[in-house]
């Protein structure tokens, strides 16, 4: 079975510090993809950040870079000078390609605070 | 281009009563994705569809059903609300063969009283 497992239901960090959000996973399929999402307490679900499975390089993204050990099944988030903005709700997703399209899963969410 | 749109925003339904919750995208992705999030809590897939005609069930159909006559549409129809099923729910779609990033709609909050 799929399972994203997110252990950190809240963190804090200090503004224009860093912070890494963890995130693992369980599948036995060789062709997948990592997400990570943002929601903000608007509601809506922004896309931030995308790892392959056969991605040897971690994905960067701006601010956002994804901490990807395929050995240890973990695809961690981390946030570099964290802004007032980045307070939110974050979620680490998992796609599947082939038998297992369209099947996708989330984590818990870990709701981030950054103090000023 | 409005990406993925759902309508109602917020709908109250009494115990027994149905409804459909519209979903629209215009961006012709192929697959497209109905989720609920329960306070606090992750999106749980509820259905799936690869394509125009096809659907297949996600963690937590019972209680729902899709169909997907066109790419754009993808309809979803609540029979005999219950409590349990208020919730937020999130529309998305995504282009590719399943590895890619998701769209999300902005999700409509229901409530079953």
């Amino acid at each position: 079975a799929q399972k994203i497992t997110q252990t950190q239901p809240g963190m804090f960090v200090q503004e224009k510090e860093a912070v890494t959000l963890d995130c693992t996973y369980d599948t036995s399929d060789q062709s997948y993809g990592l997400f990570w999402y943002k929601q903000p307490s608007s509601g809506e679900m922004i896309f931030l950040i995308y790892q392959g499975s056969y991605d040897e390089q971690n994905a960067t993204e701006g601010r956002y870079s994804l901490n990807f050990q395929k050995a240890r099944k973990s695809a961690n988030l981390v946030i570099s000078a964290s802004q007032l903005g980045d307070s939110a709700m974050y979620f680490c997703a998992m796609s599947f390609a082939n038998t297992n399209a369209g099947k996708s899963t989330f984590g818990d969410g870990t709701t981030l605070t950054v103090k000023p | 281009n409005a990406g993925v749109t759902q309508t109602p925003k917020f709908r109250i339904l009494k115990i027994g009563q149905s409804m459909t919750l519209q979903c629209t995208q215009d961006m012709n992705h192929n697959y497209m994705y109905w989720y609920r999030q329960d306070p606090g809590m992750g999106l749980k897939l509820i259905y799936y569809s690869v394509g125009a005609g096809i659907t297949d069930k996600g963690e937590v159909p019972n209680g729902y059903n899709v169909s997907r006559s066109t790419t754009e549409d993808f309809p979803l129809r609540l029979e005999l609300a219950a409590p349990s099923q208020t919730s937020v729910y999130f529309c998305a779609s995504s282009y590719g063969q399943g590895i890619s990033e998701q769209y999300f709609g902005p999700g409509t909050r229901l409530t079953v009283t």
